[in-house]
């Protein structure tokens, strides 16, 4: 059964800070990784999704790298801003469009 | 030109009580799911239709009934609720491109 590790689930910078958000998982046998945001009282947004045989994906000031080796993805963010603010949910697909999500870290970027 | 819709966006009802969700989508997506994230902001998958056709029915009691009339509607109904069913629902799709867009969320407080 696929388990989805987020660390840290909280972490505050100062804005313009880069920072790097971590996310494990134990099956390697993934189909996909995607990075989501969540906003307080919303629902979720898709940021990245990095396919089985990709390494990383871009878009932004956002890139998200995948190693399936080791069950782990990085969600990088450069030059913080206080509306990056936000809950960011690392997800782990496998067949059948299954996802199976980590518990998230808060991010506060304090201006 | 919301691209998932849910209604409605707070529910509140007593114990015992059967009542629906409704999730519409205009992206023309062929999969659509239902998750629920928790009081700890968990989230997790509940049903996956693709093509009207149930392909994931995790483990959720029998009192939880996901309804696909057409592959842009997904509705999930919940008989006899307890007060363990309140969290907030959300509706998601996907197409080919793997990528999930979700709703907004419905608030269920069962009291």
């Amino acid at each position: 059964k696929q388990e989805v590790t987020q660390i840290p689930a909280a972490l505050s910078v100062p804005e313009g800070e880069n920072l790097v958000l971590n996310c494990s998982f134990t099956d390697s046998a993934i189909y996909n990784l995607q990075w989501f945001r969540q906003d307080p009282g919303k629902g979720l947004t898709s940021l990245l999704l990095i396919q089985s045989s990709q390494r990383e994906q871009t878009s932004g000031r956002l890139n998200a790298s995948l190693d399936k080796s080791s069950g782990r993805s990085t969600l990088y963010i450069a030059a913080s801003q206080p509306g990056d603010s936000a809950t960011y949910l690392c997800a782990a697909g496998a067949g059948s469009y299954q996802l199976t999500f980590g518990k998230g870290t808060k991010l506060s970027v304090i201006p | 030109d919301t691209a998932v819709s849910q209604t409605p966006k707070y529910l509140v009802t007593q114990m015992g009580n059967d009542k629906s969700i409704k999730c519409e989508q205009n992206l023309g997506h062929d999969t659509m799911y239902w998750y629920k994230q928790d009081s700890k902001k968990f989230l997790k998958i509940m049903f996956s239709y693709n093509n009207k056709e149930l392909i994931i029915n995790e483990t959720v009691p029998n009192r939880f009934s996901p309804k696909s009339p057409d592959k842009a509607h997904l509705n999930l109904h919940i008989n006899s609720l307890e007060l363990g069913d309140s969290a907030v629902y959300f509706c998601a799709s996907s197409g080919q491109a793997d990528t999930q867009y979700f709703g907004p969320g419905t608030r269920l407080t069962v009291l």
